[in-house]
């Protein structure tokens, strides 16, 4: 079963740039999740997805954040315009919709560099 | 406050070594509470989890959580190498399925 994967890995960005990170959850996962973690802070979470619903959308900081989810399979986050204190390593997860709520399989990260 | 505290470490073990992991938190509403390892440039996995208090074991892991001093704990025996890695507390409540991370325990454990 393949994990959580995440797209691009890394990605160096100016200030006032957009960028779009892409998260496909494992197969049949109805929760998706999005969490962040900037310098020397812990992991925050920022929105959960059920299916293509947001089901909880209380940790996104700005409306500079935009989470879609179309057809409840993969998910993207945009950020626009990037700002230098959005740099950080974005991680997504995922799980099933009625089993184990905490087991949340994690993705590799996406490493955001805003300069 | 910080809802969830950790000591950051970091923290270097002699292989063979008992380590302990300690997280203190503030949210009496948390009902189950997760142990993640995290490698380099990894995502977290998921060690082990418990709901409400007691203890849980799995092979060298050992998962405490006091609930009346607001106190979880992470045991591991007989340490490897291979447990050098980064360990993170997690809490959540019944109600909503965020979890809150602690900021991170930094384990060596040397040969």
């Amino acid at each position: 079963e393949a994990g959580v994967t995440q797209f691009p890995s890394h990605s160096v960005i100016e200030k006032g740039q957009t960028v779009t990170l892409r998260c496909d959850p494992i197969s049949g996962h109805d929760n998706l999740y999005w969490y962040r973690r900037v310098m020397g802070k812990e992991i925050k979470f920022l929105l959960h997805f059920v299916k293509e619903s947001k089901q909880d959308e209380s940790g996104m900081p700005n409306n500079r954040f935009l989470a879609e989810r179309t057809g409840g399979t993969y998910s993207t986050l945009k950020v626009q315009p990037a700002e230098l204190e959005d740099s950080g390593v974005y991680f997504c997860a995922s799980s099933r919709a009625s089993e184990d709520p905490y087991e949340q399989y994690f993705g590799p990260g996406t490493r955001l560099t805003v300069t | 406050q910080k809802e969830v505290e950790q000591d950051p470490g970091p923290l270097s073990v002699p292989e063979g070594a008992i380590v302990s992991l300690n997280c203190t938190y503030s949210n009496s509403a948390f009902q189950y509470f997760m142990w993640y390892r995290q490698y380099s440039r990894k995502g977290p996995e998921l060690l082990m989890y418990t709901y409400s208090s007691g203890n849980k074991e799995d092979g060298r892991f050992t998962a405490q959580v006091d609930k009346s001093s607001k106190y979880i704990s992470l045991f591991i025996r007989d340490s490897q190498p291979s447990d050098s890695a980064t360990y993170l507390c997690a809490m959540k409540t019944t109600s909503y399925d965020k979890v809150i991370f602690g900021p991170g325990t930094s384990l060596s454990v040397i040969p």
